[in-house]
């Protein structure tokens, strides 16, 4: 089984680029979560959604948007990267928010220069 | 306000020896507790989790945690640990707020560095 799929692995931008990153989910979970990892600082939500067509906002909103179009996707969009935004970034998802435990991806490594 | 603390950012510890990674949470209502492990370039995975009943939960590759409600602790432990015992491990807690719905807050880790 595949869980939870990230892609790119690795990314460096330039400040000002754009860029998305992907994460798609083959066990039909209906939240997904996007984090952001810095060293000694725990996982900040980023985003989360509860179902297709439905988002809201977490922790550390500012600088990115998210779309949730299917069930199985869950695409975080960077507009203007800044240095800030260097961090990594994991998707996850889970088949409720209380009791169920969230599966992630491998992750996505991303620096701005 | 909720909050997840692991007071040790690190911890060494020679290989065969018994480890205890200790979390601590803040909240005035009933809470759902997990430990996850997070290895080299990977993302996280569950060692294990309370729900509810026997306080003491036994988890994958030896792992174990006690749930203690008048210390709101929810320490990890393991009487014998291996070189690939080597990650970061989390703690985090699942909280229910208004309306139905849970907010899952997670420690800042700590990482555990098995030396041989």
């Amino acid at each position: 089984n595949a869980g939870v799929t990230q892609t790119p692995k690795f990314r460096i931008l330039k400040i000002g680029q754009s860029m998305t990153l992907q994460c798609t989910q083959d066990m039909n979970h209906n939240y997904m979560y996007w984090y952001r990892q810095d060293p000694g600082m725990g996982l900040k939500l980023i985003y989360y959604s509860v179902g297709a067509g439905i988002t809201d906002k977490g922790e550390v909103p500012n600088g990115y948007n998210v779309s949730r179009s299917t069930t199985e996707d869950f695409p975080l969009r960077l507009e203007l990267a800044a240095p800030s935004q260097t961090s990594v970034y994991f998707c996850a998802s889970s088949y409720r928010d209380n009791y169920q435990p969230q599966h992630f991806g491998d992750g996505t490594r991303l620096s701005i220069l | 306000a909720q909050s997840v603390t692991q007071l040790d950012s690190q911890v060494p510890v020679f290989e065969e020896a018994p480890v205890e990674l200790r979390c601590n949470y803040s909240s005035s209502v009933s809470v759902y507790l997990f430990w996850y492990v997070q290895y080299p370039n990977q993302g996280l995975q569950l060692l294990l989790k309370y729900l509810s009943g026997s306080t003491l939960v036994k988890g994958i590759n030896g792992f174990e945690a006690e749930f203690n409600k008048s210390q709101t602790s929810f320490h990890l432990r393991k009487p014998s640990v291996h070189i690939s015992d080597t990650a970061e491990y989390f703690c985090a807690v699942s909280v229910g707020g208004p309306s139905g719905t849970y907010k899952y807050i997670f420690g800042t880790g700590t990482r555990l560095k098995v030396l041989a």
